[in-house]
């Protein structure tokens, strides 16, 4: 069953601005972590929060967790024209070694607009 | 470069063909995986390398055989695919613990006619 899913699934905001996806997961994890994907090519990944972190940063990117919650939510601050793309969120299950292969979302897909 | 690198980039492929996906990593990884992307899914884990020892493998129909020589290497050899199997297929490599994230390839376009 799919794990991460991702809210809202597209977004369109003008550039400056600040976009906030969110992601809701269903079992205990180990970690969770953020990828992004421009069109058609592989996924790169930007920030990983541990199930015992709450809030952690990375340049213009902002990830919390709420284990209770089972959710997480990525933050793009100071938007720009490059950053469009999806963004997809991933668990590492709980239990696993760390490479059992991570569970993906469907994705948010965001556009800057100039 | 991401540091894996997946060839051919794209592939057509008849239904009666064989054909090998080839993914190349030397990142120092331990672990390895294929994924498979289609439109408007999730991403979907196939299989999973550790030391190069399959220890996944969800479901996935038998026309689909992977093989990892070393742990920098892992292929995908198709046959008789089907249409729906029209997808990026994506190779990925971790730390055998995971932690660092998942290194992708740019992928391969396969389309089965």
């Amino acid at each position: 069953s799919q794990q991460g899913e991702e809210d809202p699934q597209a977004l369109s905001i003008q550039e400056g601005e600040n976009a906030t996806m969110n992601c809701s997961y269903k079992t205990s994890i180990n970690n969770l972590q953020w990828y992004r994907q421009n069109s058609g090519r592989g996924l790169v990944h930007l920030i990983l929060i541990r199930s015992n972190e709450r809030e952690k940063h990375s340049g213009r990117l902002r990830v919390t967790l709420d284990t209770s919650k089972k959710s997480s939510s990525l933050l793009i601050t100071a938007s720009r024209a490059a950053d469009t793309a999806s963004y997809f969120c991933a668990t590492d299950a709980f239990g696993g070694g760390g490479a059992d292969g991570l569970t993906f979302g469907k994705g948010t897909h965001l556009i800057i607009q100039p | 470069e991401t540091g894996v690198t997946q060839t051919p980039r794209h592939l057509v492929m008849g239904m009666t063909n064989k054909k090998s996906l080839k993914c190349e990593q030397h990142l120092g990884h331990n672990a390895m995986y294929w994924y498979k992307q289609s439109a408007k899914k999730p991403l979907e884990l196939m299989f999973v390398y550790n030391f190069k020892e399959q220890t996944e493998n969800n479901s996935v129909p038998s026309r689909f055989s992977p093989e990892c020589p070393n742990s920098s290497h892992l292929f995908l050899h198709l046959h008789t695919l089907q249409p729906e199997d029209s997808a990026l297929y994506l190779c990925a490599s971790s730390h055998e613990t995971g932690m660092g994230g998942y290194t992708f390839g740019s992928g391969t376009r396969l389309t089965v006619v």
